[in-house]
């Protein structure tokens, strides 16, 4: 079963638009939560990450938005630009003990129109 | 220098043969990690290794097998490869298996590994 559900499966805004991509989790021993940016023929990147003490996280244009208590996490990209366009994946780690092995959600298509 | 490299980026193989994907990280980093990312670009961890030593093991078939010489390498050889094994195979590292800071859990991947299986 997908233990990390995410959603939109792809996502299309104007240049300057603010998309918003949302996931969802079950297992409360969650303690991670990174968003990774991955463009066409490469890896995936770190983008931002969040632990669930805190409610929001700012890195320049990304915002992490977390509800511990809805088990919800969002992405919020900022004044978006073409540049942008990538898929994006959000993902959760239960920690140490579980050699902090990144259970993925299904992943976002963004596309930033110019 | 590129931090996490993978070779071959292609490879295009019959059914039936035995392949191995090489991976080497010069990060310093404890830990090595091959995903598969199929067609659907769903990621899913298949191992991890820290200091050579097998951690995760998700329910992969044993014609995979990983094999790690020293902390800066992770292979990944699959014997008797089947048409459902194309994918795209990355390899990843991070500094350290756990602890407190949320940079330890930072992994980095490689450019990945396109597997063609026909």
């Amino acid at each position: 079963q997908q233990q990390v559900k995410q959603s939109p499966q792809s996502l299309i805004v104007q240049k300057g638009g603010i998309p918003i991509i949302n996931c969802a989790y079950e297992n409360t021993a969650f303690d991670y939560f990174p968003w990774y940016q991955q463009f066409p023929g490469k890896g995936p990147a770190l983008l931002i990450a969040i632990r669930p003490d805190v409610s929001e996280k700012k890195e320049g244009r990304f915002t992490i938005s977390f509800n511990k208590s809805a088990k919800q996490f969002s992405l919020h990209i900022m004044d978006s630009q073409p540049g942008d366009s990538a898929t994006y994946f959000c993902a959760a780690s239960k920690g140490k003990e579980y050699g902090n092995k990144l259970v993925f959600g299904a992943g976002t298509i963004l596309r930033v129109k110019s | 220098d590129t931090a996490v490299s993978q070779t071959p980026k292609y490879l295009v193989t019959q059914m039936g043969n035995d392949k191995s994907i090489k991976c080497e990280q010069n990060l310093g980093h404890d830990t090595m990690y091959w995903y598969k990312q199929d067609s659907k670009k769903f990621l899913k961890i298949m191992f991890s290794y820290n200091n050579k030593e097998l951690i995760i093991n998700e329910t992969v078939p044993n014609r995979f097998s990983p094999k790690s010489p020293d902390k800066a390498h992770l292979n990944l050889h699959i014997n008797s490869l089947e048409l459902g094994d194309s994918a795209v195979y990355f390899c990843a590292s991070s500094p350290d298996r756990g602890g407190s800071g949320v940079a330890k859990n930072i992994q980095y991947f490689g450019a990945g590994t396109r597997l063609s299986v026909l």
